[in-house]
């Protein structure tokens, strides 16, 4: 079974700060990543897919990487902002079939 | 508008009361899967479908049935609903499998069994 593993579990940091937080995972047999944002009362909204190692995304103040070699990926978010708010999760499709195995998620907390 | 809709969004019911929640995507996706979310378990896949037709088991497939007559259309039956299955329910589709491509999450459906 895939084992995918989010690190801090939560964290609460200031606005303005800037911070970032790890996904973790088996690096054979990678096929792609997907990071989603969670927010409170809502649903999961995707932030990027990545599939290449070494791949670099960025949507805004907040970009990823990936080293599938070693089997971790960053998210990072720059002068955090009270909207930051909420559970990133990571997940791995278990290679090309269609399960998807989310990460437990780390839940962030930006106070003003 | 691109959306995934599911209803009921809210449903309390009681043990052995079958039910049906229903998912509909707007987006051609041929991708479809449902999950469900429990505190500190985060999301846990139950069953997804890549075409019409074929549907698999995800990681919590017990208790849980559905099907795939429609490309748009992939409805979750609790055939006989527990206690254990309280949970907040969401639905995803995406263009093809979940692989490389982003999947879209329905707003939930939070499910209560006495």
């Amino acid at each position: 079974i895939l084992n995918v593993e989010q690190s801090p579990q939560s964290l609460h940091v200031q606005e303005g700060d800037s911070t970032n937080f790890t996904c973790s995972f088996p690096s054979s047999n990678f096929y792609a990543l997907h990071w989603y944002r969670w927010e409170t009362a809502k649903s999961p909204e995707a932030l990027f897919v990545m599939t290449l190692n070494g791949d670099e995304k960025k949507k805004g103040r907040i970009s990823a990487t990936l080293n599938t070699k070693e089997g971790y990926s960053y998210l990072y978010i720059k002068g955090s902002q009270p909207e930051d708010s909420a559970t990133y999760l990571c997940a791995l499709p278990s290679s090309n079939t269609g399960k998807l195995i989310f990460g437990q998620g780390t839940t962030l907390q930006v106070k003003p | 508008e691109a959306q995934v809709t599911q209803n009921p969004r809210y449903l309390i019911t009681v043990t052995g009361k079958k039910l049906t929640v229903t998912c509909s995507q707007n987006m051609n996706h041929e991708y479809m899967s449902w999950y469900r979310q429990d505190p500190g378990l985060g999301l846990r896949q139950i069953y997804y479908s890549m075409n019409v037709e074929v549907t698999d088991k995800g990681d919590v497939p017990e208790g849980y049935k559905v099907s795939r007559k429609e490309k748009r259309n992939f409805p979750l039956i609790l055939e006989s609903p527990s206690p254990n299955q309280t949970s907040l329910y969401f639905c995803a589709s995406s263009l093809i499998s979940a692989g490389r491509y982003e999947q879209y999450f329905g707003p939930g459906t939070r499910l209560t069994v006495t």
